[in-house]
């Protein structure tokens, strides 16, 4: 399986700035996502990273506020921009390996509070 | 559009007792159904998945899950559970035409008491 790896693991940030979350994967993969959990709720899903090309957003997310990079096959950014209270949550970086490539694997999460 | 539902926000079992946490789906088509385990301030551990085949599906730590398509439910089991086994367990669907997409349940709190 993947091992993914996640920094900052957690972050306490003040309104209107942005930070930009690292994932890194042991192994190439073929696909990576980012999620959000919001407190005490389930993951949502924000966009597929796609090596090369723009991220695939899901409904009511956008490029502006969460611009996402994916240069090469291991690595992938998420920034979260203008950050507002609302922004509070856990954001899960997930990818799906070649090998077992129905199975997502999760890294441990960045923990962001915004004050 | 596919959906999750885990009825119960807690479940309370005692050590060594069956355990049940119950999932059922709204999907177009065959479901690829999967359940990840969330442990305090940790990422989601994947633990089991049923694409085809056999509804038993046996997965990490003991655990194993039944597919009932008349149902569409994907209940997770374990004979005995272990104190360690609290934690937050979530289920999750993608129908086959759907790329990678899993969508969530709300999550259910296991908590296995002595």
């Amino acid at each position: 399986s993947a091992v993914i790896s996640q920094k900052p693991s957690r972050d306490i940030c003040q309104r209107g700035t942005s930070l930009t979350i690292q994932c890194q994967v042991d192994s190439q993969v073929t696909m990576m996502f980012w999620y959000r959990q919001q407190p005490g709720q389930s993951l949502t899903l924000i966009a597929t990273a796609n090596q090369g090309s723009e991220a695939t957003y899901e409904s009511g997310f956008v490029i502006d506020k969460f611009p996402i990079s994916r240069p090469n096959l291991t690595f992938s950014t998420l920034t979260v921009s203008n950050m507002s209270p609302e922004d509070s949550s856990i954001y899960l970086c997930s990818a799906t390996d070649g090998l077992a490539k129905n199975i997502q694997y999760f890294g441990a999460g960045t923990r962001l509070s915004v004050l | 559009a596919q959906s999750v539902a885990q009825p119960e926000d807690q479940v309370n079992v005692a050590e060594g007792n069956p355990l049940t946490v119950k999932c059922t789906y709204s999907v177009s088509g065959n479901p690829y159904l999967f359940w990840y385990v969330q442990y305090p301030n940790r990422g989601l551990q994947f633990l089991l998945k049923y694409i085809t085949g056999d509804n038993l599906v046996k997965g990490s730590y003991g655990f194993e899950a039944e597919f009932n398509k008349s149902q569409t439910s994907f209940h997770l089991k374990k004979p005995s559970a272990l104190v360690s086994d609290s934690a937050l367990y979530f289920c999750a669907v993608r129908g086959p035409g759907g790329g990678n997409k899993l969508t969530f349940g709300t999550g259910t709190q296991l908590k296995v008491e002595l």
